[in-house]
């Protein structure tokens, strides 16, 4: 069974430009959830989809935004990107009920 | 004080030993507890997942849920250089918007 997965692998853009991260969920799976994880702060919580819906969102600005597909793959989209939006971007999906969430391999983003 | 606080290493033991990681938690409402490895530059991989209070057991890892002290903990036995991984702690809980709280990190090295 393939895993989540996520592209690009690696991202490098400058100040003030915009970013698009990709993410397919398991087969079967119908969540999404973003992370962002910064050296040193540990994975914080972004967004949550469900069924094509925005579930919940974490701490973070509106420039931080996304969308979930009927086929559950979503984007997760960066506008006016700053210094420190510089992390490591992960992605995790379950179904709805599940409390447990299965990572994919993440896209490493660059902000110069 | 953040939610999950979890002690960043380094933590480094020679092949054999046994390893104590573990997270303290403010909110009462945690109900489901997880242990995550992350190698360098990969997502993390869930290892254990409990349900409230009690231990699990699976090969060389045991979890340990103690509700009232708000105190997890995650042993490995017979420590390997494959264990070498930062080891990341996350609860969810009814009532917290069913999202992942995770721990910092605790980042073991396993020396031969």
């Amino acid at each position: 069974e393939a895993g989540v997965t996520q592209s690009p692998t690696h991202l490098i853009k400058t100040r003030g430009q915009q970013a698009t991260l990709r993410c397919s969920p398991i087969s079967g799976h119908t969540s999404v959830y973003w992370y962002q994880q910064a050296l040193g702060l540990g994975l914080q919580f972004l967004l949550w989809y469900d069924e094509g819906e925005e579930r919940n969102r974490g701490n973070f600005p509106p420039r931080f935004s996304g969308r979930q597909f009927p086929n559950y793959s979503s984007e997760l989209n960066e506008n006016a990107l700053e210094l420190e939006d510089s992390a490591l971007y992960l992605c995790a999906s379950n179904n709805y009920s599940q409390e447990t969430q299965y990572f994919g391999p993440g896209t490493r983003l660059l902000v110069l | 004080q953040k939610e999950v606080e979890q002690d960043p290493g380094p933590l480094s033991v020679p092949e054999g030993a046994i390893v104590s990681l573990n997270c303290t938690y403010s909110n009462s409402a945690f109900q489901y507890f997880m242990w995550y490895r992350q190698y360098s530059r990969k997502g993390p991989e869930l290892l254990m997942y409990t349900y409230s209070s009690g231990n699990k057991e699976d090969g060389r890892f045991t979890a340990q849920v103690d509700k009232s002290s708000k105190y997890i903990s995650l042993f490995i036995r017979d420590s390997q250089p494959s264990d070498s991984a930062t080891y990341l702690c996350a609860m969810e809980g009814t009532g917290t918007a069913s999202k992942l709280t995770f721990g910092t990190g605790t980042r073991l090295q396993v020396t031969l």
